[in-house]
């Protein structure tokens, strides 16, 4: 057991530019969360997996947000167009149908 | 909507202190508890859980008991050492959402000073 793993653990990026995260959960969870922290809160909920397949969207995720899980496994969070707004620290969690969740280490986005 | 109300800090505490970090919530279902840590530039750990009322939860020395009558859930620890500094957030997911996601609390600040 490896942990949930995140990377980059930070990017730099310029208004306008596309950005990828990339999230890989404890091997086995069936579900993987996506969550925001913006400076001095507490993370918000974005979205989530069950398997491959996207259940629910928070109404923080723009249409320039996507995300995606193929075969279940790995997740890539994007984000066209980023604007500053966007600056943020992205944390992706794992779990094993409804138990505990386990957070990766976190991707911290600047938009200059 | 389900909520989580945490006491602002940051709270200062002198090493070998007792710590008490305020914890309530809202709730439309049947939530379980839990306090995760975040140490600076990091994500964030589970430091413990409850699931059910009176449950009490412990991990570390800290503990927190769930308090159904007064929707609260506190953290507690006897005796804080520096190794303690982090930010503490309170969060809950409940049960009548079958995503079970988890709603935070803003955190709390916590500073111990040796």
């Amino acid at each position: 057991d490896t942990g949930v793993s995140q990377d980059p653990r930070h990017k730099i990026t310029k208004r306008g530019q596309n950005v990828t995260f990339r999230c890989d959960p404890i091997s086995e969870h069936n579900r993987l969360y996506w969550y925001r922290q913006t400076l001095g809160q507490g993370p918000e909920f974005l979205t989530y997996f069950q398997n491959e397949a996207q259940l629910e969207k928070s109404r923080l995720l723009s249409d320039r947000f996507s995300a995606e899980r193929p075969k279940g496994s790995f997740s890539t969070l994007e984000i066209q167009r980023t604007e500053q707004g966007d600056s943020a620290m992205y944390l992706c969690a794992s779990s094993f149908r409804s138990d505990t969740q386990y957070f990766g280490p976190g991707t911290r986005l600047t938009v200059l | 909507g389900d909520s989580v109300t945490q006491m602002e800090g940051p709270v200062t505490l002198s090493e070998e202190a007792f710590l008490t970090i305020n914890c309530t919530y809202t709730a439309t279902g049947y939530p379980s508890l839990f306090w995760y840590v975040q140490y600076p530039g990091e994500g964030l750990q589970l430091l413990l859980k409850a699931t059910k009322a009176d449950d009490k939860g412990s991990n570390k020395g800290f503990e927190a008991t769930y308090r159904k009558e007064t929707t609260s859930f506190h953290l507690e620890k006897g005796s804080v050492q520096v190794s303690d500094s982090a930010v503490y957030f309170c969060a809950l997911s409940d049960l009548v959402d079958s995503s079970y996601k988890l709603i935070f609390g803003s955190g709390t600040r916590l500073l111990v000073r040796p």
